[in-house]
């Protein structure tokens, strides 16, 4: 239990045009939902948070006007690169937790999934 | 600001050996510390996670040892193989706040 899926695994854009990343939590309801960025041997960044509903919490220096994040249920929140330029270029992961979900591993456990290589020309 | 500091960088260990990852917190109120381990273009994954009221967990091949006083936590990972060459991520949270602060990570290199 507890899979988190993206879509698409890669995708190669021109600069300028926009990419929408889709995560998903198959077989549990999220609370929240997390996207984070990351460049090649290089840590994982938190960009936002994310609850149904709600509008997303951006960390420093993220610009939530370029990285639109949409949590329009329970099981699925998404990630728009807008106006992408190769700086863009990285590896976007999702993760979502289930607080209180029993059974569904534990307290505060987040829940990854596989990343989406984005990389504009 | 890096909350959570790991080491090392990198790590290489013959098969059957014990690597051992090492990291350092400097936030008092994180009680929550997994580790994660990630295969080139995979997500991460989590392996274990400890809370502070103890010292030590084991689970399966993985431990991880834990030092309050000295905010301290280490990862060992026993009878190495070539399947556990991955990078390691430790982390840490405060329980309520759901945001994880990542360590640097160390690719680890399990050779035959």
């Amino acid at each position: 239990g507890a899979v988190v899926s993206q879509h698409p695994s890669w995708v190669i854009c021109k600069s300028g045009t926009s990419v929408k990343i889709e995560c998903r939590s198959l077989d549990f309801q999220a609370t929240t939902m997390f996207w984070y960025r990351q460049f090649p041997k290089q840590s994982l960044m938190l960009m936002a948070t994310s609850n149904e509903g709600s509008k997303a919490t951006y960390e420093q220096g993220v610009e939530k006007d370029k990285f639109l994040i949409n949590h329009a249920s329970l099981t699925l929140s998404t990630l728009t690169v807008t106006s992408a330029h190769p700086e863009d270029s990285s590896f976007y992961i999702c993760s979502a937790s289930a607080l209180g979900l029993a059974g569904v591993g534990r307290a505060n456990e987040q829940f990854f999934g596989p990343g989406t290589r984005l990389t504009v020309l | 600001q890096q909350q959570v500091k790991q080491s090392p960088q990198s790590l290489i260990v013959q098969k059957g050996g014990i690597p051992i990852i090492n990291c350092a917190y400097e936030n008092t109120a994180f009680d929550y510390f997994p580790w994660y381990q990630q295969f080139p273009g995979k997500g991460p994954a989590l392996l274990i996670a400890i809370r502070p009221d103890v010292s030590e967990k084991k689970e399966g091949r993985f431990t991880i040892s834990f030092n309050k006083s000295a905010k301290q936590f280490s990862l060992h990972i026993m009878d190495s193989q070539p399947g556990d060459s991955a990078t390691y991520f430790c982390a840490a949270l405060v329980r309520g706040n759901e945001k994880l602060t990542f360590g640097t990570g160390t690719r680890l290199t399990i050779i035959p």
